[in-house]
C-alpha cells in the first residue's frame, strides 16, 4: 500500500525558513516523480514543485521559484521542500504528491497526474 | 500558461441524480486532463486521468470525457459520500473547483 507522510509544518515568522519532508512507502521511491501541491484556507488547489524520479531536474510555480527547492533522498525514500523568504500568501496546507512522470511543454515540464496524495501539514506564516 | 475554468462553481442535485461538470483549457492540451475528488478535511483523491481513465477502486458511476479544450466529468447518479468539491487539473494548472451538495 503506498503511504506518504508529511511533516515538518507550522507557524513561521513572514520572512523566516521551513523544510517539509515527506515519507514514502509501498513503492519503489525512485521510480517515481513527485510534487507538493498547497492549498491555502478554504482555496483550492496550487502546484508548487516537481522533481524528477533520479532528483536530475527539478521544476518550480512562479509562485515560488528562487526561494523553494525541492529535493529527495531515495536511501531515506524521503521528499523534501526547503522553504525560505516565506510570505503569508505561503500559507497554506501542504501536500505531496506521487506522480507516475513528468511532461514538458513550452519551455517547462509538469506533473502529469497525482495517483496518491498524503495527508498534509500546515504551514502557517505569521508574525 | 495555461488556463483551466470549472463550471459551475456550486451545484445542488438529489440522490440518484446525473450530474455533469465541465472543464475547459484555455489552449489545445490534448487528453491530458485530470479529476480530483476532495472531501472537507481530507487530501484529494484521484478519480480520472487522461480524460477519461478510471483511476484505481474509483467507482463507475464517474466517468470523464473531452479532448482538445473542452472536457466533461459525470456521476451518472449522484451518492451520498459524492458530497465533495470536484477540481479538474492539467499539468501545473488546477481548475478553481466545483462544490457538489445534497438538494
Amino acid at each position: 500500500e503506498v503511504q506518504l507522510l508529511e511533516s515538518g509544518g507550522g507557524l513561521v515568522q513572514p520572512g523566516g525558513s521551513l523544510r517539509l519532508s515527506c515519507a514514502a512507502s509501498g513503492f519503489t521511491f525512485s521510480n517515481y516523480a513527485m510534487s507538493w501541491v498547497r492549498q491555502a484556507p478554504g482555496k483550492g488547489l496550487e502546484w508548487v514543485s516537481l522533481i524528477s524520479g533520479s532528483g536530475g531536474s527539478t521544476y518550480y510555480a512562479d509562485s515560488v521559484r528562487g526561494r523553494f527547492t525541492i529535493s529527495r533522498d531515495s536511501s531515506k525514500n524521503t521528499l523534501y521542500l526547503q522553504m525560505n523568504s516565506l510570505r503569508a500568501e505561503d500559507t497554506a496546507v501542504y501536500y505531496c504528491a506521487k506522480d507516475p512522470g513528468q511532461y514538458c511543454s513550452d519551455g517547462g515540464c509538469y506533473p502529469t497526474y497525482f495517483q496518491h496524495w498524503g495527508q498534509g501539514t500546515l504551514v502557517t506564516v505569521s508574525s | 500558461d495555461i488556463q483551466m475554468t470549472q463550471s459551475p462553481s456550486s451545484l445542488s442535485a438529489s440522490v440518484g441524480d446525473r450530474v455533469t461538470i465541465t472543464c475547459q483549457a484555455s489552449q489545445d492540451i490534448s487528453n491530458y486532463l485530470n479529476w480530483y475528488q476532495q472531501k472537507p478535511g481530507k487530501p484529494p483523491k484521484l478519480l480520472i486521468y487522461d480524460a477519461s481513465n478510471l483511476g484505481a477502486g474509483v467507482p463507475s458511476r464517474f466517468s470523464g470525457s473531452g479532448s482538445g479544450t473542452d472536457f466533461t466529468f459525470t456521476i451518472s447518479s449522484l451518492q451520498p459520500e459524492d458530497i465533495a468539491t470536484y477540481y479538474c487539473h492539467q499539468g501545473g494548472t488546477f481548475g478553481p473547483g466545483t462544490k457538489v451538495e445534497i438538494k
